[in-house]
């Protein structure tokens, strides 16, 4: 079945650390965004990209780094300059200019500082 | 800049009560769509509205677009419990050909057997 997997589903960070957060999809999307998502807050853009070797920040950008080297990974690291990196992480993709489409999100990444 | 406001932010109803939530945006935009999330989990689409009058029905859910007024409406019809979870509503903008979803804050509706 089609889909986008999220890996790993919890993710704990050590002072100074960068970690990595996986997303891959197999639904032949060209666009991937990545969102934070804080307690009872709405979605947050992180970074975009939609096409390989080409991504762009969105909001929150600060602190993030991402790759897109395959169509189907876009992988997300958190480095340690982002302080405050508590959060629910949802990875979506969607074909590039949405139309009718709506974005098809992971099943998130729980990230906390250790 | 684009905005979105869900209202109300939060809801708690009894069974077989009908109630709308409401999600306005600030600039002009021909898409937009909800989306429920259960606590602790991903996010799952429930309608793409189009264009200006658009509505879209599924179970107890009847989602509707107003362009002009800059509104889109997600209605609850004799609700259940089933349909307790958080309702965020997406507007698209596509300044300078990037292609983004501007979120709502989230309506967390609480339904009571």
């Amino acid at each position: 079945d089609g889909g986008i997997t999220q890996s790993p589903k919890y993710l704990f960070r050590k002072e100074g650390q960068n970690v990595t957060l996986s997303c891959e999809q197999n639904l032949n999307h060209d666009a991937m965004y990545w969102y934070r998502q804080d307690p009872g807050q709405g979605l947050r853009l992180i970074y975009y990209s939609q096409i390989v070797n080409d991504f762009q920040k969105g909001d929150i950008a600060e602190g993030y780094s991402v790759s897109r080297e395959k169509k189907e990974s876009f992988p997300l690291t958190v480095t340690s300059a982002q302080k405050n990196p508590t959060a629910f992480y949802l990875c979506a993709s969607t074909f590039w200019g949405g139309g009718n489409q709506p974005q098809h999100f992971g099943d998130g990444t729980r990230l906390s500082i250790l | 800049e684009l905005k979105v406001e869900q209202n109300p932010l939060f809801l708690s109803m009894q069974e077989g009560k009908n109630y709308t939530i409401y999600c306005n945006y600030s600039t002009t935009s021909d898409r937009l769509y909800w989306y429920r999330q259960d606590p602790g989990k991903s996010l799952e689409s429930l309608f793409v509205l189009l264009s200006n009058g658009a509505v879209k029905q599924e179970g107890r859910l009847m989602a509707s677009l107003d362009t002009k007024a800059r509104l889109s409406t997600l209605h609850i019809t004799a609700a259940v419990h089933d349909l307790s979870a958080t309702y965020f509503c997406a507007v698209a903008t596509s300044m300078d050909s990037n292609y983004q979803l501007i979120w709502g804050a989230g309506t967390k509706l609480i339904i009571k057997p």
